[in-house]
C-alpha cells in the first residue's frame, strides 16, 4: 500500500485565492482526519469523517474552510478565500478504526 | 473540553542518556495514548501506543507508562542516539465510542548531542 497520499506537497497562493488540498486514504480505512500544524498551535484537528460522513467539524476555523469526502478513496479540504494566517502544513490521516493513525506527507501551504 | 498538556517543550540530552517526556490529559474517558515522532519536514509517525488496560509497554529502547488515576502518561527513551532527535507528540483519544479522534499535545523537541 502506498500509504496516505496528499497533493500537492507545496502550494503557494495569493491572498483571496481558492485553495484545494487533496487526500487519498489507505484502502480499507474507515476514518479520515484533517489536521493543521503550525508552530504556535501545534497539531489541530480540523474535521474527521467516518465512512465518508463528517462526524466532527468543530475544529474548522471558520466558514472559509470546507471539507468533503465524496467516496471512500478521496477527500478535499478547501479554503476560500485564503488568508496569510492560513499558512501552515495540512496533514491528512486515515485509520482502520479507533486507533492506528497513518499520516500523509502533508501539504505546506503558503498564502502571500 | 478535551486537552492534552505536554512537558517539557524542549529537551536536550547527551548521547547515551535517558529522556523522559510527560503528558497529562483532561478527559477521564480517554483510553488510548499513542506517541508520535516527527522528524524535520516529515510526517508524524507512530512509535508506540498504550491502552488503558495496561500500565506500561516497552519496545526496545522506548517505553510508555500510564497512570490513569493521575491522568498522566510518559515516554521514556533509554540510551539515546543522535537519530532520536525529533519532535515527539503525545496524544489521547476516547475510543470507546465511535469517535477515534486524537487530541495531541504541543510537542517536545528532543535534541540528542553526540
Amino acid at each position: 500500500d502506498a500509504g496516505v497520499i496528499q497533493s500537492p506537497r507545496h502550494e503557494v497562493t495569493e491572498m483571496g485565492q481558492e485553495v484545494t488540498l487533496r487526500c487519498k486514504p489507505i484502502s480499507g480505512h474507515d476514518y479520515l482526519f484533517w489536521y493543521r500544524q503550525t508552530m504556535m498551535r501545534g497539531l489541530e484537528l480540523l474535521i474527521y469523517f467516518n465512512n465518508n460522513v463528517p462526524i466532527d467539524d468543530s475544529g474548522m476555523p471558520e466558514d472559509r474552510f470546507s471539507a468533503k469526502m465524496p467516496n471512500a478513496s478521496f477527500s478535499t479540504l478547501k479554503i476560500q478565500p485564503s488568508e496569510p494566517r492560513d499558512s501552515a502544513v495540512y496533514f491528512c490521516a486515515s485509520s482502520p478504526g479507533r486507533w492506528g493513525y497513518t499520516f500523509g506527507s502533508g501539504t505546506r501551504l503558503t498564502v502571500v | 473540553g478535551e486537552n492534552v498538556e505536554q512537558h517539557p517543550s524542549t529537551l536536550s540530552v547527551q548521547e547515551g542518556d535517558s529522556a523522559v517526556i510527560k503528558c497529562t490529559y483532561s478527559d477521564s474517558a480517554s483510553n488510548y495514548f499513542p506517541w508520535y515522532k516527527q522528524e524535520l519536514g516529515k510526517r508524524p509517525q507512530l512509535i508506540i501506543d498504550i491502552r488503558s488496560n495496561v500500565g506500561e509497554k516497552k519496545d526496545q529502547r522506548i517505553a510508555v507508562t500510564l497512570n490513569k488515576t493521575a491522568k498522566h502518561f510518559s515516554l521514556h527513551i533509554t540510551e539515546t542516539q543522535p537519530e532520536d532527535s525529533a519532535v515527539y507528540f503525545c496524544a489521547a483519544s476516547r475510543s470507546s465510542s465511535n469517535t477515534g479522534k486524537l487530541i495531541f499535545g504541543q510537542g517536545t523537541t528532543l535534541q540528542v548531542k553526540p
